[in-house]
C-alpha cells in the first residue's frame, strides 16, 4: 500500500514568511508524528497525535510552531515567521497507533531553507 | 525527559567483518527501543526493534540486544557488505504510556563499509 507522503519535497522561503507542510499518513494510521532533523544531525521531536487525543506538543521549539490533523489524517504543520535557524529537513511518521503497533514509518521529508 | 547517547559517531569496517553501535538511554520507563538505516538523501527505515520484554531479537545479519539494568541496547550487523554504509539511529521511546509514543533518537553513527 501507500507510504506517508509529504509536500512539498523542497521549500525555499524568505525570512519573515510563513510556511505549511502538509503529510498524509498511511491509511488506517491513528498515530502521526512531527520530526525535524537539521544537516547532519539527529532527529529532534517536535509534536504527536493519537486519534482524537490531544497532541503532545512538547517538542515545538517555539510558538512560531503549530500543527493541525484534520478527520484524523492529514496533517499540517505551520511555522509563522521563519528564522533562518528553522532550516531543516522535517519528517513525517505515522503507525497504527495505540495497542496495535509500535512501528513508525517516515515520509520522505520536506527539506526547508530559509534564505 | 529521556535522553538518548549513541557511540561511535563513525565506524569504519571491512567487508565481512562485524559493526557494533552502542546507545544508552536516561528513563527507565522506556519501553521500545527501534533502530533505524537512513542512506544519503533518503527517509530513515525501521531495520529492527525490541520491546523491554525481550533481551535479545535477530533478523538475518542483523541482531538487536537490550539490558534494561543497564539501560543501554546496541545494533550488531555481521558480514558487513558495503550497502550497509549508511546513518544508523537509535531510539527509545515510551510506547502507549500516556502521550508519550514520540521516539527520542541518539545523534546517529554514521557507517561504512570498505570493499
Amino acid at each position: 500500500g501507500a507510504g506517508v507522503s509529504q509536500s512539498p519535497s523542497n521549500k525555499v522561503t524568505e525570512k519573515g514568511k510563513d510556511v505549511e507542510l502538509r503529510c498524509d499518513p498511511i491509511s488506517g494510521h491513528t498515530a502521526l508524528y512531527w520530526y525535524r532533523q537539521s544537516l547532519g544531525q539527529g532527529l529532534e521531536f517536535l509534536i504527536y497525535f493519537q486519534g482524537n487525543s490531544a497532541p503532545d506538543k512538547s517538542g515545538l521549539p517555539s510558538d512560531r510552531f503549530s500543527a493541525e490533523r484534520t478527520g484524523g489524517s492529514v496533517s499540517t504543520l505551520t511555522i509563522q515567521r521563519t528564522q533562518q535557524e528553522d532550516s531543516a529537513v522535517y519528517l513525517c511518521a505515522s503507525s497504527a497507533g495505540f495497542r496495535r503497533s509500535y512501528e513508525q514509518y517516515f515520509g520522505p521529508g520536506t527539506r526547508l531553507t530559509v534564505t | 525527559g529521556e535522553n538518548v547517547e549513541q557511540h561511535p559517531s563513525t565506524l569504519s569496517v571491512q567487508e565481512g567483518d562485524s559493526a557494533v553501535i552502542k546507545c544508552t538511554y536516561s528513563d527507565s520507563a522506556s519501553n521500545y527501543f527501534p533502530w533505524y538505516k537512513q542512506e544519503l538523501g533518503k527517509r530513515p527505515q525501521l531495520i529492527i526493534d525490541i520491546r523491554s520484554n525481550v533481551g535479545e531479537k535477530k533478523d538475518q545479519r542483523i541482531a538487536v540486544t537490550l539490558n534494561k539494568t543497564a539501560k543501554h541496547f546496541s545494533l550488531h550487523i555481521t558480514e558487513t557488505q558495503p550497502e550497509d554504509s549508511a546513518v544508523y539511529f537509535c531510539a527509545a521511546s515510551m510506547g502507549w504510556r500516556g502521550s508519550q509514543g514520540n521516539l527520542i533518537f541518539g545523534k546517529g553513527t554514521k557507517l561504512s563499509v570498505k570493499p
